[in-house]
């Protein structure tokens, strides 16, 4: 059950975009239209940014995109505000033996 | 309001044992898949059990199968994590989940802290 890889770091100033990674194997991200992505901010509880690869929960901004190709997830932050600044994890459905697999998570700077 | 709460969080010893405890309101929790993951501390996310609205077809990440047990009462609105045989390893924030949409975690508790050490 390894842990999808996602860069430790990226960073912006206000109003730019940055975009993370997500890359895990043909038995996960590959596999299934099951990528999820989730900001937390220090001592807080994840919330759900992004389903099924592009979708967003009512409530999140449309700042926040997210697509796929293979193996590989993106998210994107357009236009970059002060409280973007949190980690991000990715995850994916893995099938009905590993089931769900988060990926090592980008700490997101707002320069 | 829609939320969890866990509790049961706490020092344990290793090999001892503790149940965590998540209850759901605002919602009705047997209509969803339920989860628990947990945050080691400066680590990242990884996911550890989860369980069908009805209390059927329990999963679990190999570091935790055999030790571990998922259950909930529908009728109080309450998700368990029984975890048996703790290890040192297994020190970290516990956090429930409300199963959403096509394997995502859309409503999470606030964590509980279960620490496991002599």
């Amino acid at each position: 059950q390894s842990a999808l890889t996602q860069p430790p770091s990226a960073s912006g100033s206000p109003g730019q975009s940055v975009a993370i990674s997500c890359t895990g194997t043909s038995g996960d991200v590959g596999a299934y239209d099951s990528v999820s992505w989730y900001q937390q901010h220090p001592g807080k509880a994840p919330r759900l940014m992004i389903y099924e690869v592009n979708k967003r929960p009512s409530g999140v901004p449309d700042r926040f995109s997210g697509s796929k190709s293979g193996n590989t997830a993106s998210l994107t932050v357009s236009g970059l505000q002060a409280e973007d600044e949190a980690d991000y994890y990715c995850s994916s459905y893995a099938g009905s033996n590993t089931f769900y697999v988060f990926g090592t998570g980008t700490k997101v700077t707002v320069l | 309001e829609v939320q969890l709460v866990e509790s049961g969080g706490g020092l344990v010893q290793p090999g001892g044992s503790l149940r965590l405890s998540c209850v759901g309101s605002g919602f009705t929790l047997s209509d969803y898949w339920m989860h628990w993951a947990r945050q080691a501390p400066g680590k990242g996310l990884v996911w550890v059990s989860h369980i069908k609205g009805d209390g059927t077809n329990p999963g679990y990440a190999d570091s935790v199968k055999g030790r571990f047990i998922i259950s909930r009462d529908n009728a109080k609105n309450t998700l368990y994590l029984q975890m048996n045989s703790l290890r040192v390893e297994d020190t970290a924030v516990y956090y429930c989940g409300r199963g959403g949409v096509v394997a995502s975690l859309d409503l999470w508790g606030q964590g509980a802290l279960v620490s496991v050490s002599s």
